[in-house]
């Protein structure tokens, strides 16, 4: 079975500290997402990268980077945390053009 | 660029009956569709997809989608509804992206099955 496990389920930080947010894939996937995910507003895309050391912004990339270094694993980073980025945040990996595979989520609340 | 409408937030259906969630798609070329649910506070899980051939398909849980091209739909079903299947479903689509295939996805239904 595929995993794709993610650093922590839920996480409290204050305003303005830097996050790091930590997911692992087992099955070589060249793929690798990461979402946020709020109601009422679906999923929203914030990086994805395709190959180690790449990476494409998505539908909302501001006030985030990634990092690829290497194929199995991919961070996402809060470089000062607000309050409006507390969300529900989900990693994705998938071989190219094929279903998604996705972690437990990680519940981020900025306080 | 692809995309997919799920023009439901929210289905109720009794414990037994048949279910549908609905999902309509728009693309240029063919489509490649999927089916994902969300159980409370867990990642999305991989329920079917579409890419060529049989118009139904069948997957995960018991459930299966159809695939309509004159209606662009890709409609869940289930014949027998369960409790347990109370979830947040979400249709998507493979998209081009930046030279990649990525998937958009809808906003996603919330199904709610009645004891």
């Amino acid at each position: 079975d595929v995993k794709v496990t993610q650093s922590s389920r839920y996480l409290v930080k204050r305003t303005g500290e830097k996050v790091f947010l930590e997911c692992v894939q087992d099955m070589d996937h060249e793929n690798m997402f990461w979402y946020r995910q709020d109601p009422g507003l679906g999923l929203r895309l914030i990086y994805f990268s395709y190959d180690v050391k790449m990476k494409e912004k998505g539908d909302i990339p501001e006030g985030y980077s990634v990092s690829r270094e290497k194929k199995e694993r991919f961070s996402l980073i809060l470089e000062s945390a607000s309050t409006n980025q507390t969300s529900m945040y989900l990693c994705a990996s998938s071989p190219p053009a094929y279903e998604q595979y996705f972690g437990p989520g990680t519940r981020l609340t900025v306080t | 660029a692809q995309s997919v409408a799920q023009p439901e937030d929210q289905v109720n259906v009794a414990e037994g009956n048949p279910l549908t969630v609905k999902c309509t798609y728009s693309v240029s070329g063919n489509p490649y569709l999927f089916w994902y649910v969300q159980y409370p506070n867990r990642g999305l899980q991989f329920l079917l997809k579409y890419i060529t051939g049989d118009n139904l398909v069948k997957g995960s849980y018991g459930f299966e989608a159809e695939f309509n091209k004159s209606q662009t739909s890709f409609h869940l079903k289930k014949p027998s509804a369960l409790v347990s299947d109370s979830a947040l479903y979400f249709c998507a689509v493979r998209d081009m992206r930046g030279g990649s295939y990525i998937p958009t996805f809808g906003r996603g239904t919330s199904l709610i099955v009645h004891p």
